[in-house]
């Protein structure tokens, strides 16, 4: 059975770049959609966005511009990158697994999630 | 963006009812709705996608209807274990976006 695990510093300081790993078990990431979700404190769910494991990414336009997401298929794992980070980036962040349109794209398997604190 | 609405924000609820919530897309999500379990601390966990498609291992209490802008997530006997917050999410055009949640309490 497919698992996630994210892996990153809790902590990041204001204006410097948050980056994260989720390491993908169970399954090859050589399929499927591979999508990073974030959940400020008390809050809802944002989607942050995905990367094909063909290498097209899709991003969040509210984040497009400070976001980077890639794929490494020989360590099957997939990253975030997010540079100028400030205190309103703090969040649990989930990497998780979209399937396909026969799925219609929904959002299946999740990491345990990861609580990335800024803060200096 | 389509902008997802849920009704209500909160409810009360004892075991065994039958609980409705329902989800709002400000512009048409055609099929491409899909419903999320979380309790505290845990991450989602979808049950429903494609609007009313049951998802593997999720209990047939749930059930899911609506097309284009409407659509409603119900549980048929509530459970003990069903008292969370469920989140609606259209995947028919990116940037993917969610509701803002519906918490179900014990009453």
């Amino acid at each position: 059975q497919m698992q996630l695990r994210e892996s990153g510093p809790g902590l990041v300081k204001p204006s410097e770049t948050l980056s994260l790993t989720c390491t993908v078990s169970g399954d090859s990431i050589n399929n499927y959609y591979w999508n990073w979700i974030r959940q400020p404190p008390g809050k809802g769910l944002e989607w942050i966005g995905y990367i094909h494991y063909t290498g097209s990414t899709k991003y969040n336009p509210s984040l497009e511009s400070r976001v980077t997401i890639s794929l490494d298929t020989s360590k099957n794992h997939f990253s975030l990158r997010m540079t100028s980070v400030t205190a309103a980036d703090t969040a649990v962040y989930y990497c998780a697994r979209q399937g396909t349109v026969h799925y219609y794209y929904s959002t299946d398997v999740w990491g345990q999630g990861t609580t990335v604190t800024v803060s200096s | 963006d389509i902008q997802m609405t849920q009704l209500p924000s909160s409810l009360s609820a004892s075991v065994g009812d039958r609980v409705t919530i329902t989800c709002r897309a400000s512009q048409t999500a055609t099929l491409y709705l899909n419903w999320y379990q979380q309790k505290p601390g845990k991450a989602p966990k979808l049950l429903i996608y494609g609007a009313s498609n049951l998802q593997s291992g999720v209990p047939s209490r749930f059930s899911g209807r609506g097309s284009g802008t409407d659509f409603t997530l119900t549980i048929s006997s509530l459970q003990p274990e069903d008292f969370a917050t469920y989140y609606c999410q259209q995947s028919h055009s990116t940037p993917w976006t969610f509701g803002q949640g519906t918490k179900v309490e014990i009453k």
